[in-house]
């Protein structure tokens, strides 16, 4: 069963940093790409960065977080990372850590709330 | 890039067929046959209904089904159910190497 837990989520004031991590399990996490989207509170789903497969795969941003985020992935530890720099409010959301590539993602975590606020 | 756009409700009776429309442009729907469809309950997760416009997950009731044409796709839910009340978003790929969802449509089963 394909399983995807994130964490690191928390408050933070603006202008600051948080790391999110994904742990992967049920799959053959190096072979497949993974991705972060993104939901405001009350809002739509909006995607956030992808990364495709291989230790340093390429990596992909939407214009909102281009230049601060970095998405990046430890197959060694089947773990996906999202680096989050410089946080304004309008990165507030709950964050999924999703499978799949820009076609498509076929299964979702729960998602971790990142709250920016002072 | 703007979102694609969809209706922000649509309504049906049980047992009727609803359609739920996602209009892009040439650089994304129109471009490319990737799009697909979530569907996302109060509180949960999104799940993938569709996937390269007609294609179901292993799963997903043959309820479902997609189309597209020209800029425009297309999700079908024929047979409507209680269970089919949720938010549903499409998404597609773009020519900027980037994805992008529409706003969503609540589906309301009257």
């Amino acid at each position: 069963e394909v399983q995807l837990v994130e964490s690191g989520g928390g408050l933070v004031q603006p202008g600051g940093s948080l790391r999110l991590s994904c742990a992967a399990s049920g799959f053959t996490f190096r072979s497949f790409a993974m991705s972060w989207v993104r939901q405001a509170p009350g809002k739509g789903l909006e995607w956030v960065s992808t990364i495709s497969i291989g230790g340093g795969g390429s990596a992909y941003y939407a214009d909102s977080v281009k230049g601060r985020f970095t998405i990046s992935r430890d197959n060694s530890k089947n773990t996906l990372n999202l680096q989050m720099n410089s946080l304004s409010a309008d990165d507030t959301a709950l964050y999924y850590c999703t499978k799949g590539v820009l076609r498509y993602f076929d299964y979702w975590g729960q998602g971790t709330l990142v709250t920016v606020s002072s | 890039q703007s979102a694609l756009t969809q209706p922000a409700s649509v309504s049906g009776s049980p047992g009727q067929s609803i359609t739920i429309s996602c209009t892009g442009t040439s650089s994304d729907v129109g471009g490319f046959n990737y799009v697909s469809w979530y569907q996302q309950r109060p509180g949960k997760a999104p799940k993938l209904m569709i996937f390269d416009v007609n294609n179901r997950p292993s799963g997903i009731s043959n309820r479902f089904s997609g189309s597209k044409s020209g800029n425009t796709a297309s999700l079908t839910i024929s047979g409507l159910q209680a269970e089919d009340e949720a938010d549903y978003y499409c998404s597609s790929y773009t020519s900027s190497v980037t994805l992008i969802f529409g706003g969503g449509t609540k589906l309301t089963v009257l």
